[in-house]
């Protein structure tokens, strides 16, 4: 597809268990992002990838939180021993160049995560 | 630290209003800005940038002007539509860095 493709759309898990979020950015972006929106509240930063590796992880919540992208494309949020407050939808983005200054990031539609 | 405020919703206008939606910044640096638009079931899409003071983004019959002497960018269209519903979000980019920092949105609804 033309645009960032998130998986699942939905996800609902038990306290305590590990999930993984999937992104698929658009075809040849070499910046990815995921963001955690909590309901009535704006996007915040979570992680930034730059190719494979991460260029900015400090938004990451606690050490429960991971991302990977290992080959410099797909990326997944790893998220073990769930909690109630992690309960939100999960945002990715992609971006052509490094997203340095007026560099458009372009958005998935979001998983959206309830933890029960 | 960087920062973004914009105004509390919900707006609530009819049809061809004007519409004015504050945003004010706290950054370090020379940020450039943006504004984002979310409408019902969908992603977050752009809708304008301004990378330099007293630069003007639009799109759509939107604008904003970047405004450093007042750290704001407020966004401003003439005459709303019901289409033009959905929640508005003003974000900065801080020149180091390459993740966007966002405020906590505004949302619109224009009834006909």
């Amino acid at each position: 597809g033309a645009g960032v493709s998130q998986t699942p759309s939905n996800k609902v898990t038990e306290k305590g268990k590990y999930v993984e979020l999937r992104c698929d950015p658009i075809s040849g972006h070499t910046a990815l992002y995921w963001y955690r929106q909590s309901l009535g509240q704006g996007p915040e930063f979570l992680i930034y990838f730059q190719g494979t590796g991460a260029a900015d992880d400090s938004g990451l919540p606690n050490d429960r939180f991971f991302a990977v992208r290992p080959e410099g494309s797909v990326s997944t949020l790893k998220i073990q021993r769930t909690e109630r407050g992690d309960s939100a939808v999960y945002l990715c983005a992609s971006s052509p160049r490094t997203g340095r200054g007026n560099t458009e990031a372009f958005f998935g539609q979001g998983t959206r995560l309830t933890v029960v | 630290g960087n920062s973004v405020t914009q105004m509390e919703g919900p707006v609530t206008l009819s049809e061809e209003a004007f519409l004015t939606i504050n945003c004010t910044y706290t950054a370090t640096g020379y940020p450039s800005l943006f504004w984002y638009v979310q409408y019902p079931g969908e992603g977050l899409q752009l809708l304008l940038k301004a990378t330099k003071a007293d630069d003007k983004g639009s799109n759509k019959g939107f604008e904003a002007t970047y405004r450093k002497e007042t750290t704001s960018f407020h966004l401003e269209k003439g005459s709303v539509q019901v289409s033009d519903s959905a929640v508005y979000f003003c974000a900065l980019r801080a020149g180091s860095q390459g993740n966007l920092i966002f405020g906590k949105g505004t949302k619109l609804s224009v009834k006909p």
